[in-house]
């Protein structure tokens, strides 16, 4: 079956340090590029990161950069985030997000197409 | 950073009828936007890519248009599953950015 798993959310402490884990099964995981989007309890969509297939370009979003690190294993078809120096604002749901990416004939096609369950952060003392 | 700005927020309309979501980016984005549903404790679900490219296994009653700045979503002749929050979201280079989101429920 073609799924991504998300763990690794949890309660912790303003401040505090978590790293999460997606675990990618049903399809050939270093094909693809990855995605971290969030969101907040009663709110929108966030982007949050990116990674290439191969590792080698990412991105982060303003809110998160110098906080938040990336990282992909595709030995072990596993995608991670760490994220330190968490704040309140950073409680959400974070969603592990694959993104098909490919030359269409004339332009790119480029969009989420499979997400995990997400796994939940709650940043409280 | 390129924003979004659905319209509108929040949409009340009867099993059966055909409803319309806008979708205007802060600068042309060609048709690098695509349209998710999601449903009250689930992941998002991709609806629409390429601005009108229905994702294979969605209902033909989804359709979307538009390109540079405005978009649509139309949903014709809505059926029960169809309540649910709709994003639009843009994928012309990084950051990515999400509409605030239009949620449909029903009268």
């Amino acid at each position: 079956e073609v799924q991504l798993v998300e763990s690794g959310g949890g309660l912790v402490q303003p401040g505090g340090s978590l790293r999460l884990s997606c675990a990618a099964s049903g399809f050939t995981f270093n094909t693809y590029e990855m995605n971290w989007v969030r969101q907040a309890p009663g709110k929108g969509l966030e982007w949050v990161s990116y990674i290439s297939y191969s590792g080698n370009t990412i991105y982060y979003a303003d809110s998160v950069k110098g906080r938040f690190t990336i990282s992909r294993d595709n030995a072990k078809n596993s995608l991670f985030l760490q994220m330190n120096s968490l704040r309140a604002e950073d409680t959400a749901v974070y969603y592990c997000v694959r993104e098909f990416y490919n030359w269409n004939l004339t332009s790119w096609l480029v969009f989420y197409d499979l997400w995990g369950q997400g796994t939940l952060v709650t940043v409280s003392s | 950073d390129i924003q979004l700005t659905q319209s509108p927020s929040f949409l009340s309309a009867s099993v059966g009828d055909r409803v319309t979501i806008t979708c205007r980016a802060s600068q042309g984005i060609s048709s690098y936007l695509a349209w998710y549903q999601q449903k009250p404790g689930k992941a998002p679900k991709l609806l629409i890519y390429a601005a009108s490219t229905l994702q294979s296994g969605v209902p033909s009653r989804f359709s979307g248009s538009g390109s540079g700045t405005d978009f649509t979503l139309t949903i014709n002749s809505l059926q029960p599953e169809d309540f649910a929050t709709y994003y639009c979201q843009h994928l012309d280079g990084y950051p990515i950015t999400f509409g605030q989101g239009t949620r449909l429920e029903i009268k």
